[in-house]
């Protein structure tokens, strides 16, 4: 069975720097996804970022962006520019494409937090 | 783009009985949408998956006579917490996926109902 690992129950960065979550996922299929979601204090799930496990050249979008280790099955989020804003937690999961959908396997989550 | 809404955001109600909740996709159109149930402070639980015009696949675990989904339309679920009892309290997360490219594969969420049962 697929798992997703987010070893940092919490995490707290200064405003304007950067900082990067960690995840690790378990998984012997080839083809799947990968994201991050972003759960504010609102409670509302925001897709961060997302990744194709075929695509070698890692994910950016703005002042997000992936490490993404396939060996390694090593998904890890960097946040460059901290911003107020961005505090929340923070959810890895993991899609496989092909399965049962609906099999979206999400990490404990990292909370985190800004300070100013 | 992708929307997706719930109804009601917050409710409660008395222990025996049923709540509806409804997850709506408001600018595309969903073939499978999503049930999930998040404690405090913790992770995402999924309950089970709908697809329109057929019968739910619910989760081990998961009563399928007790929590209803009836998915109606490609645009529309509904979930029924039926004889509801205070450990039936949480928070209710609905999600969906398009059913155009390029995004199938992504689960665009709703903004949760909090249902507290006295």
């Amino acid at each position: 069975a697929q798992t997703v690992t987010q070893s940092q129950p919490e995490m707290s960065v200064q405003e304007a720097e950067t900082v990067t979550l960690s995840c690790t996922y378990d998984t012997s299929e080839s083809d799947y996804y990968l994201f991050w979601y972003k759960q504010p204090p609102s409670r509302q799930m925001i897709l961060v970022i997302r990744q194709e496990a075929y695509k070698q050249q890692n994910a950016t979008e703005n002042r997000f962006s992936v490490n993404f280790q396939k060996a390694a099955k090593s998904f890890s989020l960097k946040i460059s520019d901290s911003q107020l804003g961005d505090a929340a937690m923070y959810f890895c999961a993991y899609w496989n494409y092909g399965g049962s959908q609906g099999n979206l396997i999400f990490g404990k989550g990292t909370k985190l937090s800004v300070k100013p | 783009g992708a929307v997706v809404s719930q109804h009601p955001s917050r409710v409660i109600c008395k222990s025996g009985t049923s709540v509806k909740i409804e997850c709506r996709s408001l600018d595309f159109q969903a073939t499978t949408m999503f049930w999930y149930r998040q404690f405090p402070k913790k992770s995402l639980m999924l309950m089970a998956t709908s697809n329109e015009g057929s019968k739910a696949t619910y989760e081990q675990g998961v009563e399928k006579d007790k929590f209803l989904i009836n998915h109606a339309s490609l645009t529309l679920s509904t979930l029924t917490v039926t004889s509801a009892h205070p450990e039936d309290s949480s928070f209710y997360i609905c999600s969906a996926s398009p059913l155009a490219e390029p995004s199938t594969d992504t689960q665009y969420f709703g903004p949760g109902t909090r249902l507290t049962v006295l």
